[in-house]
């Protein structure tokens, strides 16, 4: 699988959109774009994944850039309950099982 | 539909013993995964089951080992603990064995001494 680089940490207003980037420049053709997220304490969650269409979901969208080698993450009206690690996983789908690799994610502080 | 249920939910145990836990996937689920999550590593993946069968395997020594019941329901095995498994286990249930989306459990904290 490839590997992700995402920053370190981030900081977001309470109710203003918080867009978290990654980094996959070695990404394959089959690979997909995951995003699960961790809330202290808690198992990771799972939040949107994409191939190469922009998607969105009750919980966030996801923005593939063109040629695939990085992704952002955009929680449009974030929340003090939205503060978690996050982390970009890019994986292919089929024959390949369901084993994820975190990287060490970006922790999001979002703040009142 | 009640969510990944793992016992114990906390653990302490001697270096040297060994431990098992127990992870109960979501309903219809047939995958389950374990991961070991630790302040220095982070999130690790250490082995996945399907439909009673071995599938994938982290890199983790042979002591640690798994198993996957008919009713899918799942158990990992540390032997001779040592400080070093220290840590947050985590089980992740999916329907199929190519499924987007996993569900975690809330993990066992082990705590060796």
């Amino acid at each position: 699988d490839a590997k992700t680089t995402q920053p370190p940490s981030m900081d977001c207003a309470e109710g203003r959109a918080a867009n978290l980037p990654c980094n996959h420049s070695t990404i394959s053709g089959n690979e997909y774009v995951y995003w699960y997220r961790q809330i202290h304490s808690q198992g990771p969650q799972y939040i949107i994944h994409g191939l190469k269409n922009n998607e969105t979901n009750e919980m966030a969208s996801l923005i593939i850039t063109e040629d695939r080698k990085s992704s952002t993450l955009i929680l449009p009206h974030a929340t003090l309950r939205d503060t978690a690690v996050y982390y970009c996983i890019v994986r292919v789908l089929i024959n390949a099982g369901n084993m994820l690799t975190f990287g060490g994610g970006t922790r999001l502080m979002v703040k009142p | 539909k009640a969510g990944v249920t793992q016992t114990p939910r906390y653990l302490i145990k001697t270096r040297g013993q060994q431990v098992t836990l127990s992870c109960s996937p979501i309903s219809g689920h047939r995958s389950v995964s374990w991961y070991q999550q630790t302040p220095g590593q982070g999130l690790q993946f250490l082995f996945e089951y399907f439909s009673e069968t071995q599938r994938n395997k982290g890199n983790f020594p042979g002591r640690f080992s798994g198993r996957q019941f008919s009713n899918s329901r799942s158990e990992m095995n540390v032997s001779t603990l040592e400080l070093g498994d220290s840590a947050l286990y985590l089980c992740a249930s999916s329907f199929t064995g190519n499924s987007y989306e996993q569900y975690f459990g809330p993990g066992t904290r082990l705590t060796v001494t």
